[in-house]
């Protein structure tokens, strides 16, 4: 089945301690993206990744990491996090290299920092 | 820079009413694309449709349809007869096509559809 797997779904962490969440996708899709969810600010993209070692801020990327050594995944590192980062996660990609294809989402990755 | 604005907060209808949820965006480019997605009270992400700037057709399928103005930088969906399984926040998006911006893509905040018996 086509998909993409977030892990883990629920997180609860303390500040400063490191923590990764996996997103892997099974249909050789290009194009990955993190976004982040809060209530009354929809969804704000984190960092994106068009392909292979290609890696690139959206628009909320202070705090976190990624890498995409491998095309079917792609961590998205917290290296110390804060409760200002308590929200849900989404993993999404797309066959193309660019936005303009329909995007497939991993199930949330509900995040509290306390 | 782009922007997607969806005023509406929250709506709450009664089954089989229609409701028509607004999307206005900004833009400078001529090549864009917009989607709708739904969010269910399960929390998952579903594509609902895609529409690139040089198609105006309106869309339908199934009780959905979506009605894209350029005049007017709207692209509003509208359910027809709406059922309780449509209770959602439903979310608009842009995506430009230019040079360095193919990979951006920009959310509305959402409209939390309440349909209630």
């Amino acid at each position: 089945e086509a998909q993409v797997t977030q892990n883990p779904r629920y997180l609860i962490t303390v500040t400063g301690k490191k923590l990764t969440v996996t997103c892997s996708q099974n249909m050789n899709h290009e194009y990955m993206s993190w976004y982040r969810q809060d209530p009354g600010l929809g969804l704000r993209q984190i960092y994106y990744s068009m392909n292979v070692e290609v890696t690139d801020k959206g628009d909320v990327p202070e705090g976190y990491k990624v890498s995409r050594k491998e095309k079917r995944n792609f961590p998205l590192i917290l290296e110390s996090p804060s409760p200002n980062q308590t929200s849900l996660y989404f993993c999404a990609s797309s066959l193309g290299e660019a936005t303009n294809e329909k995007l497939f989402f991993g199930s949330g990755t509900q995040l509290s920092v306390l | 820079a782009q922007k997607v604005t969806q005023a509406q907060t929250e709506i709450s209808v009664v089954e089989k009413e229609d409701v028509t949820l607004d999307c206005v965006y900004e833009t400078r480019d001529t090549t864009y694309y917009l989607f709708w997605y739904k969010q269910p009270p399960s929390g998952e992400l579903v594509f609902l449709i895609r529409r690139n700037s040089f198609d105006e057709q309106n869309e339908i399928s199934g009780r959905y349809s979506w009605n894209f103005q350029k005049s007017t930088s709207s692209f509003n969906f509208t359910i027809t007869a709406s059922q309780v399984v449509d209770s959602a926040v439903y979310f608009c998006a842009l995506s430009e096509v230019g040079a360095g911006t193919a990979s951006k893509l920009t959310f509305g905040t959402g409209t939390r559809l309440q349909v209630t018996l």
